[in-house]
C-alpha cells in the first residue's frame, strides 16, 4: 500500500533554532516529492519539489533533501522564525503508470516560540 | 493577484441540511481538485476536473456528494444530506496539467483556496 509517514507529529522549538523534520515513502513507482507548508487557517503552499535524481533542494532557510534508495526525505530548516509556525506536509507522486496518484502524509506541526 | 478563491470561509449546519460549497479557479488553469482535510485524514482528494470534465471522483460518497463545473469560472461542491461526520475543512485548488492523471508532473503546481470550514451539528 502507497504510504507517506511524518514525524515527529508536532515540533516546539524556540525562535533562531533549526530543526528536521522527517518523511518516510512506500509509494512506488515514485515520481516526484513536496513539502508543502500549511499555515492555520490557509491553504497548502509549495515549498520544494524533487525529484528521483535530486539529493537536495534549497528554498531560502529551507532545504529539503531527499534519498530515493531508503524513501527518505527531510526538511531542515535553519535559523526558524516565529512565521515558520505552521504544518509541514510531505507529498509524494507516484504509482503505478495508469494510476498514478499524490499521497499526502499528515503532518508536522511546528511550533517557534519566542 | 491571481488566487484561488473559496466561499464561504466557514459554514456551520444542521444534520440533514443541504451544504453548497463553491470555488473559483485561477483564469487559466484546467485542472480543478476539491480535498477534504481532518485531524485523523489529513488531505484526501473527493474529485477532480480538468477541461470541466470530471476524470476521478472516487474519494467521495456518491449517495451524498456531489461536484460539478457549470462553467470555467466555477466549481461547486454540494452534499446533502449533510451528517456530522462531513465536519472538516474542503480545499479547492487550481492548476495547469496536461497529460492524464491525478499526481502531479515536475513542471506544474496546485495552488490552494483558504478552504471553507464545515461544521454539521
Amino acid at each position: 500500500k502507497n504510504q507517506v509517514e511524518q514525524s515527529p507529529q508536532s515540533l516546539i522549538i524556540l525562535e533562531g533554532k533549526n530543526c528536521t523534520l522527517q518523511c518516510n515513502y512506500t509509494v512506488s513507482p515514485f515520481s516526484n516529492l513536496r513539502w508543502y507548508k500549511q499555515d492555520t487557517g490557509r491553504g497548502p503552499v509549495s515549498l520544494t519539489i524533487m525529484t528521483f535524481s535530486e539529493n537536495t533542494k534549497s528554498n531560502g532557510r529551507y532545504t529539503a533533501t531527499l534519498d530515493a534508495d531508503t524513501k527518505q526525505s527531510s526538511l531542515h530548516i535553519t535559523a526558524s522564525q516565529l512565521s515558520d509556525s505552521a504544518s509541514y506536509i510531505c507529498v509524494v507522486s507516484g504509482g503505478p503508470g495508469n494510476n498514478r496518484k499524490l499521497i499526502w502524509g499528515l503532518g508536522t506541526s511546528l511550533a517557534v516560540n519566542p | 493577484d491571481a488566487r484561488v478563491t473559496q466561499t464561504p470561509r466557514d459554514k456551520v449546519t444542521e444534520m440533514g441540511q443541504e451544504v453548497t460549497m463553491r470555488c473559483q479557479p485561477i483564469l487559466g488553469h484546467n485542472t480543478v481538485f476539491w480535498y477534504r482535510q481532518t485531524m485523523m485524514q489529513g488531505l484526501e482528494l473527493l474529485a477532480y476536473f480538468r477541461n470541466r470534465a470530471p476524470l476521478d471522483d472516487s474519494g467521495m460518497p456518491k449517495d451524498r456528494f456531489s461536484a460539478e463545473m457549470p462553467d470555467a469560472t466555477l466549481a461547486t461542491l454540494k452534499i446533502q444530506p449533510s451528517e456530522p461526520r462531513d465536519s472538516a475543512v474542503y480545499f479547492c485548488a487550481s492548476g495547469l496539467i496536461t497529460g492524464t492523471g491525478v499526481a502531479l508532473p515536475m513542471n506544474t503546481e496546485a495552488f490552494f483556496g483558504q478552504g471553507t470550514r464545515l461544521t454539521v451539528v
